[in-house]
């Protein structure tokens, strides 16, 4: 079973818009992160969230994080046509050693 | 450059050959990573290195053969491949591993493997 699921799959939004996208995860989790992928290309890191933080900026980016759920969102503020890619959230697993899980991320299209 | 360099970009291999995939970084990280990324399926952790010691398989089938000689360099060799191993491999690296890791990781581009 995955240990990282993002939703929705895809989003599509016009230029100027906010994007969220959430990741739901299963088992206690020391960190999340999320990454940014353009097409055919290597996962670039874009924030990494402690269990023991609620929410984290960087930029345009604006991630929340709650425990009590299982859950992540990532906010992109004033959406630009260079945003477009797909976004993955990553979580650790307390219980296995070494293992990182990426969920099967979300498609952002945004149209100029 | 991410500061994860991966090549061959592109590989096209028949099902008897061997070939391996090459991954380097100078970014002084002591941890390094192999992933699948095939299509519509997420990605797919293969292999964990850290301090050149292996920490993590997967459940690779032995067709896949890691090597890290050291904590800059690591291969992943390859022999009798399946067309169902076509896809997207990823070398990462980070600072360190292990439980309560809080480290994020640099990918390198990938190679796109075709087995034909």
């Amino acid at each position: 079973s995955q240990q990282g699921e993002e939703d929705p799959q895809a989003l599509s939004i016009q230029e100027g818009e906010n994007a969220t996208m959430n990741c739901s995860y299963k088992t206690s989790i020391n960190n999340l992160q999320w990454y940014r992928q353009n097409s055919g290309r290597g996962l670039v890191h874009l924030i990494l969230i402690r269990s023991n933080e609620r929410e984290k900026h960087s930029g345009r980016l604006r991630v929340t994080l709650d425990t009590s759920k299982k859950s992540s969102s990532l906010l992109i503020t004033a959406s630009r046509a260079a945003d477009t890619a797909s976004y993955f959230c990553a979580t650790d697993d307390r219980t296995s050693y070494d293992k990182v899980i990426f969920g099967p991320g979300t498609s952002l299209s945004v149209i100029p | 450059e991410t500061g994860v360099t991966q090549t061959p970009r592109h590989l096209v291999m028949g099902m008897t050959n061997k070939k391996s995939l090459k991954c380097e970084q100078h970014l002084g990280h002591n941890a390094m990573y192999w992933y699948k990324q095939s299509a519509k399926k997420p990605l797919e952790l293969m292999f964990v290195y850290n301090f050149k010691e292996q920490t993590e398989n997967n459940s690779v089938p032995s067709r896949f053969s890691p090597e890290c000689p050291n904590s800059s360099h690591l291969f992943l060799h390859l022999h009798t491949l399946q067309p169902e191993d076509s896809a997207l491999y990823l070398c990462a690296s980070s600072q360190g591993a292990g439980r309560g890791f809080n480290y994020g990781y640099t990918f390198g581009s990938g190679t796109r493997l075709t087995v034909v």
